[in-house]
């Protein structure tokens, strides 16, 4: 069965750059989540969206920018990275109208130098 | 959404029963006990959901008491591949736009 597919799986930046992480949900699922993992911390919901409309946001920093597009892949823009910027970030999919749970991608590692 | 709160750790050994148990106290009427698990640097894995009694899969069983202020997950018999972190989280049916995780449970299995 397809999973969420995230890319890149490894980034490495330096400071004051920017990033840009994409995410493709499974097929038909209408909602996406993103989330940052810090080292040994708990994922932090940073923002959603719901059929291609923005849903919630998070503890999502100002710098951060996020789009779902027509073909509902997401994007989540980072600008001006800082080196608390580097985490793991997960991007994860699931249906509010067959009432699924959320998948998870398996993320994309970034590190800023 | 419901607030979770689950034991920081716990440690067990192969071929044991471990069960992890989880309190949402404010727990509303369409919200899903949901149970994750996540390896180090890998996206959390979904385990089991329940919404009341006892759910059953192949990997572990989910208990739901009538009035679902708790959860308990059980894993039978865990290997040392069960070492991960679990994640117990309540997911609203009407509203599944974001999940807020809590601090999850640390469990090591000892050989």
């Amino acid at each position: 069965a397809a999973g969420v597919i995230q890319s890149p799986r490894h980034l490495i930046k330096e400071k004051r750059e920017t990033a840009t992480l994409k995410c493709y949900p499974i097929p038909r699922h209408d909602t996406v989540y993103w989330y940052q993992q810090g080292p040994g911390q708990d994922p932090q919901f940073l923002i959603s969206f719901y059929e291609k409309m923005q849903s919630d946001k998070g503890s999502i920093p100002d710098r951060f920018s996020a789009q779902q597009f027509s073909d509902y892949h997401s994007e989540l823009n980072m600008s001006s990275l800082e080196l608390g910027d580097s985490a793991l970030y997960f991007c994860a999919s699931s249906s509010l109208t067959l009432n699924t749970e959320a998948f998870f991608g398996q993320g994309t590692r970034l590190t800023v130098v | 959404l419901a607030k979770t709160t689950q034991p920081i750790s716990m440690d067990s050994y192969e071929g044991q029963e471990v069960n992890i148990t989880c309190s949402h106290n404010n727990i509303a009427t369409n919200d899903y006990i949901t149970w994750y698990q996540q390896f180090p640097s890998q996206g959390p894995r979904f385990i089991i959901q329940g919404y009341k009694t006892k759910v059953t899969n192949e990997v572990a069983s989910l208990f739901i008491p009538a009035d679902r202020k708790s959860s308990t997950l059980s894993l039978p018999r865990v290997s040392l591949s069960d070492t991960a972190v679990y994640y117990c989280l309540v997911r609203n049916a009407g509203n599944n736009r974001k999940l807020i995780w809590g601090l999850g449970t640390s469990l090591a299995v000892n050989p």
